[in-house]
């Protein structure tokens, strides 16, 4: 068991560019985050999906899409990368009627 | 939206010694998490408190919920090279629904051997 992965590590982009962080997990959970960690602010929700077919905004979702493209793969998406961006994304999954959440090691990205 | 507080934010101290730590909360959860982060990892989670007043214990690990459901506490004892990371508490808000968590801000934990 894998658990959570996720691709690329690290990416550095310019202003304006585009890309997708890509995420599966093959616990067979339903439930899919991302979140993005910054220094000294914690980690916090883009967007959630409960389950395949289904997604959901947090609390930081502006700049930002996803893709539930089935139930082991969650995918997010930047249109155009901004400065701001710059932060590392992790994504994670939900045990079934619990709340623990397991996470990926994470994206580093860097925009320039 | 909801925070978590988490104190201290940073610890310093020697190899050996036990380590507390502690969450709380302007809202009632009815359950805490608690996560390790090594530097440039994902969070692990270590230990999960579903009931108020309880005490789980994890190796040299220990947390409870408290009796307020708007706290939890972390201890580490004899502590070693390896606890060095960042310490998280979340959990979801009772009128947040199971979906979400929130997250405090983490302790950073560094050891002098």
């Amino acid at each position: 068991n894998a658990g959570v992965t996720q691709t690329p590590k690290f990416q550095v982009l310019k202003t304006g560019q585009s890309m997708t962080l890509q995420c599966a997990q093959d616990m067979n959970h339903n439930s899919m985050y991302w979140y993005r960690q910054d220094p000294g602010m914690g980690l916090r929700l883009i967007y959630y999906s409960a389950s395949e077919g289904t997604t959901d905004k947090g609390e930081v979702p502006n700049g930002y899409n996803v893709s539930r493209l089935n139930k082991r793969e969650f995918s997010l998406r930047l249109e155009s990368a901004a400065p701001s961006q710059t932060s590392v994304y992790f994504c994670a999954s939900r045990v079934e009627a619990s709340y623990e959440q397991y996470f990926g090691p994470g994206t580093r990205l860097t925009v320039t | 939206g909801q925070q978590l507080n988490q104190s201290p934010q940073s610890m310093f101290i020697q190899e050996g010694e036990d380590v507390s730590m502690n969450c709380t909360s302007s809202s009632i959860f009815n359950t805490w998490l608690w996560y390790k982060q090594d530097p440039g990892e994902g969070p692990v989670l270590l230990i999960a408190l579903y009931k108020a007043g309880e005490l789980t214990s994890n190796g040299r690990l220990t947390a409870q919920f408290g009796i307020t459901r708007k706290d939890s506490f972390l201890n580490i004892s004899a502590s070693i090279p390896s606890d060095v990371g960042i310490y998280f508490c979340a959990g979801p808000p009772i009128l947040q629904g199971a979906q979400k968590l929130v997250f405090g801000q983490g302790t950073r934990l560094t050891i002098n051997p």
